[in-house]
């Protein structure tokens, strides 16, 4: 389809695994981001992508967090030595320019993690 | 103190209903703001953006106050359809996004 499609849409693992979550944006927007959501919560802001940069990370809670974006398409979300405390819904979105220049972001369906 | 501030509700309200939320932020450095609604164990989706002058779409209306750092949603004519979460989004000059907790809507016949 032609809307940003995340995977896998749920991942049960361990305490203290290393878990990958992927997002593959709508094709031709710049601009990437990343949110958790947890219940009840609003989304999350974690990291925001413009093109292959980081254009903002202050939102990824400690260092076991990393995302990545080389190409300046697909994303990856990295978490080392997970905790029961990530467990959320991962969202990622995307926009033609920017949240602001751009406007409306255009989210996945998320992938829902739980750490056992 | 969250930066973008929402009562959670739930608002119960009766089909044919008017409704209406509001949103508080604290940077007085936000610039853009939006409504997102959110179904359950959905995504959320751009519902509709929010202007210094005010604007309207079909039986919503939003309303922006700078001065007092709050902006509004109202509903009118309220539709089953309706019911879902209601996110408050500001932006600032970072083009991050900050969403608040959100305000659910039940609508009921």
């Amino acid at each position: 389809g032609a809307g940003v499609s995340q995977t896998p849409s749920n991942k049960v693992t361990e305490k203290g695994k290393y878990v990958e979550l992927r997002c593959d944006p709508i094709s031709g927007h710049t601009a990437l981001y990343w949110y958790r959501q947890s219940l009840g919560q609003g989304p999350e802001f974690l990291i925001y992508f413009q093109g292959t940069g980081a254009a903002d990370d202050s939102g990824l809670p400690n260092d076991r967090f990393f995302a990545v974006r080389p190409e300046g398409s697909v994303s990856t979300l990295k978490i080392q030595r997970t905790e029961r405390g990530d467990s959320a819904v991962y969202l990622c979105a995307s926009s033609v320019r920017g949240g602001d220049r751009g406007g409306e972001l255009f989210f996945g369906e998320g992938s829902r993690l739980t750490v056992l | 103190r969250k930066e973008v501030e929402q009562d959670p509700g739930p608002f119960n309200v009766p089909e044919g209903a008017t409704v209406a939320f509001n949103c508080t932020y604290s940077n007085s450095a936000s610039q853009s703001f939006f409504w997102y609604r959110q179904d359950c164990r959905k995504e959320p989706k751009l519902l509709m953006s929010v202007y210094s002058s005010g604007n309207e779409d079909g039986r919503f209306t939003a309303q922006l106050n700078r001065a007092s750092q709050y902006i509004s949603l109202l509903i009118r004519d309220s539709k089953l359809s309706d019911s879902a979460t209601y996110l408050c989004v500001v932006i600032r000059n970072t083009d991050k996004l900050i969403f608040g907790t959100g305000t659910r809507l039940q609508v009921f016949p």
